[in-house]
C-alpha cells in the first residue's frame, strides 16, 4: 500500500507564473489535508478537502490561491501568479476518517522555489 | 499568545541522555498528535493519544488533558533521533490541526 504521494517533489517557478501541486492520498483514505511550511516557520493548516468538497479552507490565502479533490485523481493545490512570499514547503496528509480521530499520513512535500 | 506551546524550543544532548519535550496547549482538545519531521523534511506521525501514555520503542508520550499538558520523552537517545519534533492539536469542533512551533532536537555522539 503506497503512501501518501505528492509530485513534483521541487518546484521553481518566476514570479507571476501559476504552481501546480498534486496529493495523491493513501488508497482508501477520503480526506485530504493541506499545509505550508515557510522558511524557518511551523507548519500551518491551509485547507481540508473531502472528495469533491471543500470542508474547511480557513487557512487558505484569500486571493491567488485554490485547492480541489475530485471524484477521480489526485488533490490539487493551484497558486497564480506566484510571489517570492510563496516560497516553502508544502505539505499533505491523509486519513480515512476526520483528522482528529485519526492517525494522520503525511506525503513528502513540495517545495516550491519562486525566483 | 500561541494555542500550542512546545519547549523547549531547542535541545542539545549526548547520546544516551533522557530526553523530554514539553507541550502546552489552551484550546479544549480531543486528541493530540506528535510528529517527527526528519533534517531532509519528511514528516512521520509518531503518536496519537487522548488520555494516559503510550509507548513505542524508546518513545513515550504522556498526557494529561486536566492540565492541557504533554510530554514526549526519549530514552537512551541516539544521534538518529536528532529531528523536529512537533506537537499538534484539532481545536474542538474544528477538523483541522494547530502546530507547536517544533523542538529541534540535536543528539551528539
Amino acid at each position: 500500500n503506497a503512501g501518501v504521494m505528492q509530485n513534483p517533489r521541487h518546484l521553481v517557478r518566476r514570479r507571476g507564473q501559476e504552481a501546480r501541486l498534486r496529493c495523491s492520498p493513501m488508497k482508501g483514505h477520503s480526506h485530504v489535508y493541506w499545509y505550508r511550511q515557510l522558511p524557518e516557520e511551523g507548519l500551518k493548516f491551509m485547507v481540508y478537502l473531502q472528495k469533491e468538497n471543500i470542508i474547511d479552507e480557513s487557512g487558505m490565502p484569500k486571493e491567488r490561491f485554490s485547492a480541489e479533490f475530485p471524484k477521480e485523481g489526485p488533490s490539487i493545490l493551484r497558486i497564480q501568479q506566484v510571489v517570492r512570499g510563496d516560497s516553502a514547503a508544502y505539505f499533505c496528509a491523509s486519513s480515512r476518517d476526520a483528522w482528529a480521530l485519526e492517525e494522520q499520513y503525511f506525503g513528502p512535500g513540495t517545495r516550491l522555489t519562486v525566483t | 499568545k500561541n494555542e500550542v506551546e512546545q519547549s523547549p524550543q531547542n535541545l542539545t544532548a549526548q547520546e544516551g541522555e533522557f530526553i523530554t519535550i514539553n507541550c502546552s496547549y489552551s484550546v479544549g482538545i480531543s486528541a493530540l498528535h506528535w510528529l517527527q519531521q526528519h533534517p531532509g523534511g519528511g514528516i512521520v506521525s509518531l503518536f496519537m493519544l487522548s488520555s494516559g501514555k503510550k509507548k513505542h520503542g524508546r518513545l513515550i508520550a504522556t498526557i494529561n488533558i486536566q492540565e492541557k499538558h504533554s510530554s514526549l520523552h526519549i530514552t537512551a537517545s541516539h544521534p538518529r533521533d536528532s529531528a523536529v519534533y512537533i506537537c499538534a492539536v484539532p481545536p474542538q469542533g474544528a477538523q483541522k490541526l494547530v502546530f507547536g512551533q517544533g523542538t529541534r532536537l540535536t543528539i551528539n555522539p
